[in-house]
């Protein structure tokens, strides 16, 4: 599977935009990047995804770059619900492909 | 959105005992569940696949004789650990995805092991 690398960890203030970024530069031209989130003590949750063109969604935006080896999350207000791990992920196209999970961006929402 | 129950969400055993998980779906039916597992402070660990009406597939380093799956219905995995020690306390989370074009999974909202 192709390897994704996220910085450990970033703060940022509540009520400001957040912009987690992502390197995959061995990403394959059937990957997806998917984007997921998890609480503490809970189940990871699906934030977004998508293959080449930008996506936005009631979470979150998702800018990739042209040459897909790198792509951003963007939350445009943090709050403090939106403390979390942060997970990208590159998700093969078939059906029932298994999601690998790196380390993650915990990321700090603080007042 | 899908939803995918655990139950137990804690539990606690004696070491040498069997614990047994469950996995659903509410509202879709999911003939591929995957199972995970996190220690603390780590990420999560793909443990297998489970495959409704045939043998799991278990990843590299992982006991299928010490965790097993069962997925008998479309709606349904079990994960049972057997003969548990404390090295096996950790966080247990499963996964499936809506069959068809939805590409997102949904998960479970964990089962917190702890074996005593």
């Amino acid at each position: 599977d192709a390897k994704t690398t996220q910085p450990n960890s970033m703060e940022s203030n509540e009520e400001e935009p957040v912009h987690l970024p992502c390197n995959h530069s061995t990403i394959s031209g059937t990957d997806y990047i998917h984007w997921y989130r998890q609480l503490p003590s809970q189940g990871p949750e699906y934030v977004i995804h998508g293959l080449t063109s930008n996506v936005n969604n009631r979470m979150a935006s998702l800018a990739i770059a042209e040459d897909r080896k790198s792509s951003t999350l963007i939350l445009h207000r943090a709050t403090l619900r939106d403390a979390a791990v942060y997970y990208c992920i590159l998700r093969p196209g078939g059906t029932a492909s298994k999601l690998t999970f790196g380390t993650g961006t915990r990321l700090q929402v603080t007042l | 959105g899908a939803v995918v129950s655990q139950h137990p969400s804690r539990v606690i055993c004696k070491s040498g005992t069997s614990v047994k998980i469950e996995c659903r779906s509410l509202d879709f039916q999911a003939t591929t569940m995957f199972w995970y597992r996190q220690f603390p402070k780590q990420s999560l660990m793909l443990m297998a696949t489970s495959n409704e009406g045939s043998k799991a597939t278990y990843e590299q380093g992982v006991e299928k004789d010490k965790f097993l799956i069962n997925h008998a219905s479309l709606t349904l995995s079990t994960l049972t650990v057997t003969s548990a020690h404390p090295e096996d306390s950790s966080f247990y989370i499963c996964s499936a995805r809506v069959p068809g074009k939805r590409r997102e999974a949904f998960f479970g909202q964990g089962t917190r092991l702890t074996v005593v």
